[in-house]
C-alpha cells in the first residue's frame, strides 16, 4: 500500500471549513483513500473514501487531485465535536481490513 | 442498535495469564477484525474474519487465537500474556471487503500486562 504524508497538526476556528492535506504520490492505479478520524483514544470513525472522482457524504467532502497524487478531506462546518486526529490510508480493495495507519493530522477545532 | 460492543473496557494481566477479549455486533455485518494499538502508534491487524466458521491472520497474530463461531461474536483469545501485549485492542466489523470495505469499531479495550 503506498504510503501517505499529512501535516503533524492543524486548528481551525469553529464553524469554517477544514481542509486537510494527504500526500500520496506514490499511489498506484487501483489503491483507494480512505479517511478516518480518532477521537480521543476511541475507536476510529469511518469517514469517507475515493478512487478519482470527488466525493461527498454527510460528513464530508473528498477531493483527489486528476493525477491521484494527493487528496484534501474538508470538513465545512468544523465543530468542537471535529477535533480529532485525522488518518489518510491508502489501500488496495484486496487487502481485508489492512488499514496502514500513519501519524495522521490532529485537527484542533477552537471556538 | 449497539453497533460493536467490547468487553471489558480495562484489564490488568500477570505475566503468563490468559484471558478472552469480548467482541459482538448487532449490524450482520460478514466481516470481523481485531486490532491492537500501542501509544503514540497505528492500528495493527492481529486477526480478521470474512464470515462465520472463517478465520485469516493479520499483520501481528503471534501470541493470539480467534474463533468465529457466529456472525455476531469474534473473541480474542491471549493464552499466555506478555508484557509486550500492553495495547488498547480495537474489534471493529464491516458489511463488506474490497473498496467499500467500511469499518466500525468498538471503543476499545485496554489491557496491561505486568
Amino acid at each position: 500500500d503506498a504510503k501517505t504524508t499529512q501535516p503533524p497538526s492543524m486548528d481551525c476556528a469553529e464553524g469554517r471549513a477544514a481542509n486537510l492535506p494527504c500526500n500520496h504520490s506514490t499511489i498506484s492505479g487501483n489503491e483507494y483513500v480512505y479517511w478516518y478520524r480518532q477521537i480521543h483514544s476511541q475507536g476510529p470513525q469511518y469517514i469517507i473514501h475515493g478512487l478519482k472522482n470527488n466525493e461527498t457524504n454527510e460528513m464530508a467532502s473528498l477531493i483527489i487531485t486528476e493525477d491521484r497524487k494527493s487528496s484534501t478531506l474538508i470538513l465545512p462546518h468544523a465543530t468542537l465535536r471535529d477535533t480529532a486526529v485525522y488518518y489518510c490510508i491508502v489501500r488496495v480493495p484486496s487487502n481485508t481490513g489492512k488499514l496502514i495507519f500513519g501519524q495522521g493530522t490532529t485537527l484542533q477545532v477552537k471556538p | 442498535n449497539a453497533g460493536v460492543t467490547q468487553t471489558p473496557k480495562f484489564r490488568i494481566l500477570k505475566i503468563g495469564q490468559s484471558m478472552t477479549l469480548q467482541c459482538a455486533q448487532d449490524m450482520n455485518h460478514n466481516y470481523m477484525y481485531w486490532y491492537r494499538q500501542d501509544p503514540g502508534m497505528g492500528l495493527k491487524l492481529i486477526y480478521y474474519s470474512v464470515g462465520a466458521g472463517i478465520t485469516d491472520k493479520g499483520e501481528v497474530p503471534n501470541g493470539y487465537n480467534v474463533s468465529r463461531s457466529t456472525t455476531e461474536d469474534f473473541p480474542l483469545r491471549l493464552e499466555l500474556a506478555a508484557p509486550s501485549q500492553t495495547s488498547v485492542y480495537f474489534c471493529a466489523s464491516s458489511q463488506t471487503g474490497g473498496r467499500n470495505e467500511k469499518l466500525f469499531f468498538g471503543s476499545g479495550t485496554q489491557l496491561s500486562v505486568l
